[in-house]
């Protein structure tokens, strides 16, 4: 079954800190992995697209990598503001007669000042 | 460009009454998707549009809900009659493709969405 893990459910941080949020996958055929931020009250926002041959990609302050062998990707932010309160959400797409947009639950971080 | 533009962005409706949402696409934008994100089920895609057309409806939970999309600037989605596990935050996005090349293209613009509540 196509599932998107996302951990921890929910991140407290000091602004200025550093911090790194986790998205296992078990999606086959793998097309491409994004990133979203969703403020609260809004809608999701694209931070980062990733396809299988991409490792890395960076947008600013947020840095996403992915492992296509272990099915993992990471977002890590560097030097945390309290404008990064939020909820990250990853998102695979599916490859195949049927295809899919896979989305996590996301993760909640919350910057403390 | 305005982006994604959804009305209302809140609704609360009785058990058993008729909802409609509006969603505006951002111009130029070939693809128009429907969302429901609760917090127990999260994001999950309802249907959506190519051209006008409805491609993949299979997220869409029962035939109470039906979306529509008459031109390229403007696409609705119905429930009814309404239910209280109805209740939700509904997104519409759109894209200038299908969003699975995972190229710049593929981005989805999300609207602000309109939170729904059945009592």
């Amino acid at each position: 079954k196509n599932q998107v893990e996302q951990s921890p459910q929910s991140l407290i941080i000091l602004e200025g800190k550093n911090c790194t949020l986790q998205c296992n996958y078990t999606v086959s055929p793998f097309s491409n992995l994004r990133w979203y931020k969703q403020d609260t009250g809004r809608g999701p926002v694209s931070l980062t697209i990733m396809t299988f041959s991409e490792n890395t990609k960076s947008n600013g302050r947020y840095t996403a990598t992915l492992d296509a062998d272990t099915k993992q990707s990471s977002l890590h932010i560097t030097a945390s503001q309290l404008s990064d309160s939020a909820s990250y959400i990853c998102v695979v797409s599916v490859v195949n007669r049927d295809d899919k947009i896979i989305f996590g639950k996301g993760t909640r971080l919350h910057i403390l000042p | 460009d305005a982006g994604v533009i959804q009305s209302p962005r809140h609704e609360v409706t009785e058990m058993g009454q008729e909802v409609t949402l509006r969603c505006k696409p951002i111009s130029g934008h070939d693809y128009l998707f429907w969302y429901r994100q609760t917090m127990m089920r999260g994001l999950e895609l309802l249907i959506y549009f190519n051209n006008n057309v409805p491609i993949d409806d299979s997220g869409m939970p029962e035939d109470r809900f039906s979306a529509k999309m008459p031109n390229a600037s403007f696409s609705t989605l119905k429930i009814q009659p309404s239910e209280p596990r109805d209740s939700a935050v509904y997104f519409c996005a759109s894209s200038l493709s299908r969003g699975l090349a995972g190229l710049s293209t593929d981005t989805q613009y999300f609207g602000p969405g309109t939170r729904l509540t059945v009592l």
